[in-house]
């Protein structure tokens, strides 16, 4: 499975924008990009995802380079509530397996 | 609230004792998982079950035994644990197919279990 790397820890002042950086340079041409995040004492939830294009949602954006060789999650105004540990992960098309990296762990400063 | 519910949310064990974890989701998914995740280590995928039949065993002790009576409801047996398997038990369902996964993970919010 293809892995991906990501800083261990960022941390950002509330209410700025934050970027999320992540490298995935042994993706395949099927795999899709996916982003979770674990708050505090709570399983993992779902952020975004996305293959190629760049993608929005109410949570997030995600920034996919041209040769999908790594992406960023970006947090258009970080607040309190977005401290966590985010995942950045890789899902192929064929099989179950998801392989969870030690992901980044954001603290935001009020 | 994921509408996927664990419980119970906290388990204190013996070496000798056995416990299930259940997992119960609401969300009509048709495949259903369970992972562990220790302190300072990455989630592990430990099994898969996509229309109610194991498709993934990631190499589990026998220990751990999981159960899949229908696409609602996961089970994971534990037997004769060992100190080292105290951990977040994590549950998470998603639509699948009968060969592989087609929509984003939903977790619970896990069983924390501690083996004395």
């Amino acid at each position: 499975d293809a892995k991906t790397t990501q800083p261990n820890s960022m941390e950002s002042n509330e209410e700025e924008p934050v970027h999320l950086p992540c490298n995935h340079s042994t993706i395949s041409g099927t795999d899709y990009i996916h982003w979770y995040r674990q708050l505090p004492s709570q399983g993992p939830e779902y952020v975004i995802h996305g293959l190629t294009s760049n993608v929005n949602n109410r949570m997030a954006s995600l920034a996919i380079a041209e040769d999908r060789k790594s992406s960023t999650l970006i947090l258009h105004r970080a607040t309190l509530r977005d401290a966590a540990v985010y995942y950045c992960i890789l899902r192929g098309t064929g099989g179950f397996k998801t392989i969870f990296g030690a992901g980044t762990r954001l603290f935001v400063k009020a | 609230e994921t509408g996927v519910t664990q419980t119970p949310r906290h388990l204190v064990m013996g070496m000798t004792n056995k416990k299930s974890l259940k997992c119960e989701q609401h969300l009509g998914h048709n495949a259903m998982y369970w992972y562990k995740q220790s302190a300072k280590k990455p989630l592990e995928l430990m099994f898969v079950y996509s229309l109610e039949e194991r498709v993934e065993n990631n190499s589990v002790p026998s220990r751990f035994s999981p159960e899949c009576p229908n696409s609602s409801h996961l089970f994971l047996h534990l037997h004769t644990l060992q100190p080292e398997d105290s951990a977040l038990y994590l549950c998470a369902s998603s639509q699948a197919s009968s060969t592989r996964w087609t929509g984003e993970l939903f977790f619970g919010e896990g069983s924390r279990l501690t083996v004395l």
